[in-house]
């Protein structure tokens, strides 16, 4: 059971560049987030998706598309990257209710772009 | 959208010290949720409150889901050098069902002075 994975754990881009996270989790879980987190702004929703085939917007969705693969698989691409890109994304998937008490977040990958 | 506000944003302490911060919200949660994150980690889940009032332990730490359900506390007792990091609150609120959506707050960061 490894949880939640992503891939790559660093990457550096060139502005324009385009390039696709990718997040898996082997926990059965239906719902999946993809986060950015910036110094002093904590952890902010960027897309989710409630289950396999669905995908809803967050906070700041703005320069991102989101793909439901299947139910074990979350990825992020970033079309055309900007500086304003840099950032540590995380994958999460989650599991709320009343009995549950986990909920797992990947190790990050750092996306810097030039 | 939903904000949080997280007190102190920094904290230095002395080993063996009582730790506290809390979380603010300009509406109510179903959820509170108390992180922590690590260097190089992504956050991970320390204890999770579903009821307003509820008060639950987790070893030296005691978090506490607020009456009004707009905020929560996080204690820890007698700290010790492993518990630096940075210390972040999530609450959920269920929107549409089976569609649970975390809103972080800003994060405390604990530094230990030896």
């Amino acid at each position: 059971n490894a949880g939640v994975t992503q891939t790559p754990k660093f990457q550096v881009l060139k502005t324009g560049q385009s390039m696709t996270l990718q997040c898996a989790q082997d926990m059965n879980h239906n719902s999946m987030y993809w986060y950015r987190q910036d110094p002093g702004m904590g952890l902010r929703l960027i897309y989710y998706s409630a289950s396999e085939g669905t995908t809803d917007k967050g906070e700041v969705p703005n320069g991102y598309n989101v793909s439901r693969l299947n139910k074990r698989e979350f990825s992020l691409r970033l079309e055309s990257a900007a500086p304003s890109q840099t950032s540590v994304y995380f994958c999460a998937s989650i599991r709320v209710g009343a009995e549950s008490d986990t909920q797992y977040f990947g190790p990050g990958t750092r996306l810097t772009v030039l | 959208g939903q904000q949080l506000n997280q007190s102190p944003q920094s904290m230095f302490i002395q080993e063996g010290e009582d730790v506290s911060m809390n979380c603010t919200s300009s509406s109510i949660f179903n959820t509170w949720l108390w992180y922590k994150q690590e260097p190089g980690e992504g956050p991970v889940l320390l204890i999770a409150l579903y009821k307003a009032g509820e008060l639950t332990s987790n070893g030296r730490l005691t978090a506490q889901f607020g009456i009004t359900r707009k905020d929560s506390f996080l204690n820890i007792s007698a700290s010790i050098p492993s518990d630096v990091g940075i210390y972040f609150c999530a609450g959920q609120s269920l929107f549409n069902f089976g569609n649970e959506k975390l809103t972080f707050g800003t994060g405390t960061r604990l530094t230990i002075i030896p």
